[in-house]
């Protein structure tokens, strides 16, 4: 099945540090999405990517769709101590409009 | 606007016993979601229902897990009789028109 590969597994960063994880898959996608889940909580959605080449911004956050549909990043600037938690990438595919997630990269910060 | 709700937050069974989990989506979102969570991983699909149809339950073992929306709104998942691997964090989600899913806390389930 489609599977996405998400980097790093995990980070600990100094506050005011940039964070950038990256996803990639050798299956192309419709629609990248990027959530971030708390400890006993659901995934939160942070940004939603339409198309190719796509670069959003949401506050502090910016994530782009790569141009072949097979890879998306996020990017982290000035990280605070509330960024801590495990965020997601998640690609929807074509057929079957389905999201398929990323397994994750724990984020810890210091302050 | 009210998020997804989910019930019983945490769940504690033996194995073999059976479990049901409730979900209450944002009002007005006709699709739902099921979705299982397990410890280190991304949360899996198990069941995709456009109002009261189930049109994607591929992933959903269906020698012992069943689901239903009655009415198009609230869901139940069913797992009978549970097994010591079906210990996980069962999250539901919903979303409107579009592919953006909110999600609910998710119930999470030790069988022992």
């Amino acid at each position: 099945g489609q599977q996405l590969n998400q980097s790093p597994q995990s980070m600990f960063i100094q506050e005011g540090e940039d964070v950038s994880m990256n996803c990639t898959s050798s299956s192309i996608f419709n629609t990248w999405l990027w959530y971030k889940q708390d400890p006993g909580e659901g995934p939160v959605l942070l940004i939603a990517l339409y198309k190719a080449g796509e670069l959003t911004s949401n506050g502090r956050l910016t994530a782009q769709f790569g141009i072949t549909r097979k890879d998306s990043f996020l990017n982290i600037s000035a990280s605070i101590p509330s960024d801590v938690g495990i965020y997601f990438c998640a690609g929807q595919t074509f057929y079957g409009n389905k999201l398929v997630f990323g397994a994750g990269t724990i984020l810890r910060v210091k302050s | 606007e009210a998020g997804v709700v989910q019930s019983p937050r945490y769940k504690i069974i033996e194995k073999k016993q059976p479990v049901a989990f409730w979900c209450n989506p944002i009002s007005g979102h006709n699709t739902l979601y099921w979705y299982r969570q397990n410890l280190g991983q991304g949360p899996e699909l198990l069941i995709r229902y456009e109002n009261e149809e189930a049109v994607d339950d591929s992933q959903l073992p269906k020698d012992r897990f069943s689901a239903e929306r009655l009415k198009g709104v609230d869901s139940t998942l069913k797992i009978q009789p549970a097994e010591l691997g079906d210990s996980a964090v069962y999250l539901c989600a919903s979303s409107l028109v579009t592919i953006e899913q909110f999600f609910g806390p998710g119930t999470r389930l030790t069988v022992l």
